[in-house]
């Protein structure tokens, strides 16, 4: 059984901040896509990485995948309110061809 | 139109009833997925598809069933409703590469 893990759970920053939020996993996975979900909506991809190390940029969201394709990163820079939601990963392959998700990350940021 | 559809998006039903969840899609995928979310859960699976004859249990399948009508319909059923089913469901379906398309979600009230 693969284990996911999200961190932190919660984070409330304030417009303009940096953040930084994990997801990580005992199992080696082909790619890992990151999904946010704002309230009341269903979630919407926003990046999918495949390769161990790769390294996306999505304005001012940047996504990384571990060399060990074990787990990923997502980084924003001058955080926006509406950055706020729940950012959600969701590895690929592997154990998990079934779709699962983490339990995500809140963030809320404050203007 | 939306590419993933679900209906209806909101339902107030009693204790017992046995209640059916739709869910169409026009993307023309061949996998479809019921989650159901619950706050500090995120998505939990409850069942999946790839194809019309191919239906697995996922996570949480208890008290649920499910019907692939045809490639594009994929309906969750709660044979006898019960207070703790009270939750935001979505359906979903992806690419063979796991790229994941959400319905807006059904908020389901068992009282």
């Amino acid at each position: 059984t693969q284990l996911l893990e999200q961190s932190p759970q919660f984070l409330s920053i304030q417009e303009g901040e940096n953040l930084t939020v994990y997801c990580n996993s005992s199992s080696v996975f082909s790619s890992l896509q990151w999904y946010r979900q704002e309230p009341g909506e269903g979630p919407v991809l926003l990046v999918t990485v495949v390769t161990g190390g790769e390294v996306k940029k999505l304005k001012r969201l940047t996504f990384q995948f571990g060399d060990a394709r074990k787990d990923s990163s997502l980084h924003i820079t001058a955080a926006q309110p509406g950055d706020t939601g729940l950012y959600l990963c969701a590895p690929w392959g592997g154990s998990n061809y079934k779709l699962t998700f983490g339990k995500g990350t809140l963030l809320t940021v404050n203007p | 139109d939306a590419d993933v559809t679900q209906t209806p998006r909101n339902r107030i039903t009693k204790t017992g009833k046995r209640i059916m969840l739709e869910c169409s899609q026009t993307k023309g995928h061949d996998r479809m997925y019921w989650y159901r979310q619950d706050p500090g859960l995120g998505l939990r699976l409850i069942y999946y598809s790839f194809d019309v004859k191919d239906i697995n249990k996922g996570e949480i399948s208890d008290g649920y069933s499910v019907s692939r009508q045809a490639q594009a319909k994929f309906s969750l059923s709660l044979e006898s409703a019960i207070p703790n089913q009270t939750a935001l469901y979505f359906c979903a379906t992806s690419e063979m590469g796991g790229k994941a398309f959400f319905g807006q979600g059904t908020r389901l009230t068992v009282v």
